[in-house]
């Protein structure tokens, strides 16, 4: 079966330090991987995508992720923690549920990224 | 409009009661979906139109939901006879023919 795990369900660091928030996926076929984030009260804003171009996705606020198939991960990473980046995280990969044949996403559980000041 | 809505953004019903949610996707996007995101989960597909053509609702729970797009650009979620399990965030997302999906601000359903 194809599934989309996120390794950890809360991550805390301090600001300004780097953020690393873990993907694995599994899939018959090379995926399209996503990453997404959710501001509390706010809707769902994609972060950056991998569709088989360069494995290296640079996205927006400084994230960015590296796609790595002898791995199976998508890994989202950012240098440098700003407070504002407190939210909810989720990897996603396209085309995976049962119906098949379209673009509908497959989430992770997300991520809870906390900041510390 | 500029980017996708939903309309109520929170509906509190009874349980046994009918429901309907709506979402309004960027205009001229072919590609319409539905999702449910219960309370630390991720969202999960429910259906998806192209144009007024439903192409898969697998995602559906049973035969209690629907759904419609009669004239290719606002959606109808349906959901009849509610249940409590039913309560949770009901997003919607837009898709131009080859692009990312654009989500909407969800409706929050609380079924008492």
């Amino acid at each position: 079966a194809q599934s989309v795990t996120q390794l950890d369900s809360h991550v805390s660091v301090s600001e300004g330090t780097p953020v690393l928030l873990r993907c694995n996926y599994s899939s018959s076929y090379s995926p399209s991987l996503f990453w997404y984030v959710q501001h509390p009260n706010k809707g769902l804003q994609l972060l950056l995508k991998y569709t088989s171009a360069a494995t290296l996705v640079k996205g927006i606020n400084g994230f960015e992720a590296e796609f790595k198939k002898s791995e199976t991960s998508f890994h989202l990473t950012k240098p440098s923690a700003h407070m504002s980046d407190a939210a909810e995280y989720f990897c996603v990969v396209s085309g995976m549920y049962s119906g098949g044949g379209a673009d509908g996403l497959t989430f992770g559980k997300g991520t809870h990224l906390i900041i510390q000041p | 409009g500029a980017g996708v809505s939903q309309s109520p953004r929170y509906k509190v019903t009874k349980r046994g009661q009918d429901v309907a949610l709506r979402c309004d996707p960027i205009s001229g996007h072919v590609s319409l979906y539905w999702y449910r995101q219960a309370l630390g989960q991720g969202p999960e597909f429910l259906t998806y139109f192209n144009y007024e053509a439903q192409q898969d609702k697998s995602g559906l729970p049973n035969d209690r939901f629907s759904a419609e797009r009669p004239e290719g650009s606002i959606s109808t979620l349906t959901i009849q006879r509610t249940e409590q399990r039913d309560s949770a965030m009901y997003r919607c997302a837009s898709r131009a023919l080859a692009g990312t999906q654009f989500f909407g601000p969800g409706t929050r359903l609380t079924v008492l």
